[in-house]
C-alpha cells in the first residue's frame, strides 16, 4: 500500500525557515518524481514544485510564488522527500501536502497524496 | 486568481447528473491531453478521480467521467450519491515553465 506521510510543520515566524519531509512506502520511492502541493486555509489548491527521479536527472521546478525561496529534494536511500521553507511569508500559510507523480520525469498529475502538514506563518 | 476556471458551486439531487467544467487556455488546457481531476471532502487529502483528461485510477466508479473540448475540460458525475457532496479541483499541465495549474474549485452540494 502506498503511503505519503508528511512531518514538519508548526508556527514559525515571518522571515525564518522550516523544513517538511515526506516519508514514503509502499512503492519505489526512487523511480519516481514527487511533488508538493498547497492548499492556504479556505482555499483551494496551489502547485509548489516537483523533484524529478535521479534517472532524470533529480532536478527541480518551482511555481512562481515560491521561486529563489523554497527547495525540493529528496533522499532515495532513505525514501524521504524534503521541503525547505526559507524567507517565509503570511501568505504561505497552508496546508502542505506531499503527493506521487506518476512518473519520473515530470509533474502530471498525482495518483497519491500524504495527508497533510499545516504550516502557520504569523508573528 | 486561479489558473483555470470553475464555477463556485454545483448542486443536484440524488440519481440526477451534474457536470463542472473547468476553463483554461491554449497554453495549457487546450494543448495537452494532461487534464486531472480530483474530490476532496472536508478535512481530507484531495483523491485523484481521473487523469489524462477521461481516464479513471482503479477503484474510481464509473459514475465519473471527463472530457475536453478545446480549452474547457469537464467532470461528470452521474446517479448523484450524498458521499459526492465534496469539492472537485481540475489540473492541468502547463508545460515546462509553468508545469502545472489548478482550478479554484467547486463545491458539489447533493440536495
Amino acid at each position: 500500500e502506498v503511503q505519503l506521510v508528511e512531518s514538519g510543520g508548526g508556527l514559525v515566524q515571518p522571515g525564518r525557515s522550516l523544513r517538511l519531509s515526506c516519508t514514503a512506502s509502499g512503492f519505489t520511492f526512487g523511480d519516481y518524481a514527487m511533488s508538493w502541493v498547497r492548499q492556504a486555509p479556505g482555499k483551494g489548491l496551489e502547485w509548489v514544485g516537483f523533484i524529478r527521479s535521479k534517472a532524470y536527472g533529480g532536478t527541480t521546478e518551482y511555481a512562481a510564488s515560491v521561486k529563489g525561496r523554497f527547495t525540493i529534494s529528496r533522499d532515495d536511500s532513505k525514501s524521504i522527500a524534503y521541503l525547505q521553507m526559507n524567507s517565509l511569508k503570511t501568505e504561505d500559510t497552508a496546508v502542505y501536502y506531499c503527493t506521487r507523480e506518476t512518473v519520473g520525469s515530470s509533474s502530471w498529475y498525482s495518483d497519491y497524496w500524504g495527508q497533510g502538514t499545516l504550516v502557520t506563518v504569523s508573528s | 486568481q486561479s489558473a483555470l476556471t470553475q464555477p463556485a458551486s454545483v448542486s443536484g439531487s440524488p440519481g440526477q447528473s451534474i457536470t463542472i467544467s473547468c476553463t483554461g487556455t491554449s497554453s495549457d488546457v487546450g494543448s495537452y491531453n494532461l487534464v486531472s481531476w480530483y474530490q476532496q471532502h472536508p478535512g481530507k487529502a484531495p483523491k485523484l478521480m481521473i487523469y489524462e483528461g477521461s481516464k479513471r485510477p482503479s477503484g474510481v466508479s464509473n459514475r465519473f467521467s471527463g472530457s475536453k473540448s478545446g480549452n474547457t475540460a469537464s467532470l461528470t458525475i452521474s446517479g448523484l450519491q450524498a458521499e459526492d457532496e465534496a469539492d472537485y479541483y481540475c489540473c492541468s499541465y502547463a508545460g515546462s515553465s509553468t508545469v502545472r495549474v489548478f482550478g479554484g474549485g467547486t463545491k458539489l452540494t447533493v440536495l
